[in-house]
């Protein structure tokens, strides 16, 4: 089943913790990025990759990092994570840069206290 | 860059009658107009698309209608259901680079019975 994973689905944490969140996907996509979801706020835009080993930033980097050494997977880490970064982080992933459909993965919920 | 306006931010309907949501953009280089469902727990879902050299597009209850000219775009549901409960997303996008897909905030769509 082609699909876009992510680890963990929730994850509680404090302050200053370094965390990594995985995202995997199975579709042989080039494309991957990373969005938070926060009420009233909509998907923004943490982070996108066009290729392995390309990565850019995107509307709300601040405060996360991600690595592409793979095609099928974008983690995204969090070096010192703040209440601020509590939030609903979504990766998705599409086929090309130039590509117009986007999936999405299931979800992960982050509090950081 | 693109800014996308969603309206209204909570549609609650009778089961059977039909379901309007719209959204305009601001980036006439905008070309492909997706729009999401996102139940709860789980990550948005592509329902339909449409994109710039189309007026309206059609699949079974859902249908999407495009105004280039106006710059705004509707989602129609017909003959609601309880399982079209959900948050939907409309979204713009140029058709890739490194701008994605730009959301609007989101509707919660309420069907009551």
């Amino acid at each position: 089943e082609a699909q876009v994973t992510q680890n963990p689905r929730y994850l509680i944490t404090v302050t200053g913790k370094k965390l990594t969140v995985t995202c995997s996907q199975n579709m042989n996509h080039e494309y991957m990025s990373w969005y938070r979801q926060d009420p009233g706020l909509g998907l923004r835009q943490i982070y996108y990759s066009m290729n392995v080993e390309v990565t850019d930033k995107g509307d709300v980097p601040e405060g996360y990092k991600v690595s592409r050494k793979e095609k099928r997977n974008f983690p995204l880490i969090l070096e010192s994570p703040s209440p601020n970064q509590t939030s609903l982080y979504f990766c998705a992933s599409r086929l090309q840069e130039t590509s117009y459909e986007q999936y999405f993965g299931p979800g992960t919920r982050l509090t950081v206290t | 860059g693109e800014n996308v306006e969603q309206h209204p931010s909570t549609l609650s309907v009778q089961e059977g009658d039909s379901a309007v949501i719209k959204c305009t953009y601001s980036d006439s280089a905008s070309n492909y107009f997706p729009w999401y469902k996102q139940e709860l727990g789980k990550g948005p879902q592509l329902i339909i698309d449409i994109r710039s050299n189309v007026g309206e597009k059609k699949d079974q209850r859902i249908a999407v209608t495009l105004n280039k000219t106006a710059k705004h775009f509707s989602l129609h549901i017909t003959e609601t259901q309880p399982e079209d409960s959900a948050v939907y997303f409309c979204a713009a996008s140029s058709g890739g680079g490194a701008d994605g897909l730009t959301f609007g905030k989101g509707t919660h769509l309420i069907i009551q019975p």
